[in-house]
């Protein structure tokens, strides 16, 4: 079945640093890469959808400046959390569609802002 | 826009009993349907999904659900629940026609606890 990577699976950063979280589709292509945020006990919340070659599209509320995606190829996708704030810390999915495998999830990765 | 509902928020059963998680969605157009487990601590897990054909859909684990287009329903079953079970369910919805390129529109899950 379709994998898809995501690393880290951590990360602790300090307030105003920038985090890069990368997201691989392993075993096949995926032309749209989909970026999502859970909080506490919460469902996912779509941020953006990533097209390889082309601007993110981004969710109404969601600050493209601050949340940079970049799809440069048709494996990887990374979110860029820019100058990050408490209010940041959150669990970050992605998440890759691929026709014969559906929407496959990354691990996610649990952001903490310090 | 699409949009699901999950009424059940938060279930408790006793292992055996028999589940049903409810879902519907709203959609004007032909959907594609999934259901995701999500286990503490673990990620997001496709369980069964619905493309076409057969209405009553079985996935892993001994989970099914059936599409009723009528009611604009999925709903997640099981026979018989084990603890193992306990875990975050959650339905989602993207529109058939442009799929792969439409996002996934998730319900708020439901929480599910086995009480052995």
């Amino acid at each position: 079945g379709a994998v898809v990577s995501q690393h880290p699976s951590r990360v602790i950063c300090k307030s105003g640093t920038s985090v890069k979280i990368e997201c691989r589709s392993l075993d096949f292509q995926a032309t749209t890469m989909f970026w999502y945020r859970q909080f506490p006990k919460q469902s996912l919340m779509l941020m953006a959808t990533s097209n390889e070659g082309s601007k993110a599209t981004y969710e109404q509320g969601v600050e493209k400046d601050k949340f940079l995606i970049n799809h440069a190829s048709l494996t990887l996708s990374t979110l860029t959390v820019t100058s990050a704030h408490p209010e940041d810390s959150s669990f970050y999915i992605c998440s890759a569609a691929g026709f014969r495998y559906g929407y496959t999830f990354g691990s996610g990765t649990r952001l903490t802002v310090v | 826009a699409q949009s699901v509902s999950q009424h059940n928020h938060h279930v408790i059963l006793s292992e055996a009993a028999s589940l049903e998680l409810g879902c519907n969605y709203s959609y004007g157009g032909t959907v594609n349907l999934f259901w995701y487990v999500q286990y503490p601590g673990q990620h997001l897990q496709l369980l069964l999904k619905y493309f076409s054909g057969d209405p009553l859909v079985k996935g892993i684990k001994g989970f099914e659900a059936e599409f009723i287009k009528s009611k604009f329903s999925f709903n997640l079953r099981k026979p018989s629940v084990q603890w193992s079970d306990t875990a975050e369910y959650f339905c989602a919805v993207t529109p058939a026609s442009n799929f792969g390129n439409e996002k996934l529109t998730f319900g708020t899950g439901t929480r599910l606890t086995i009480i052995p």
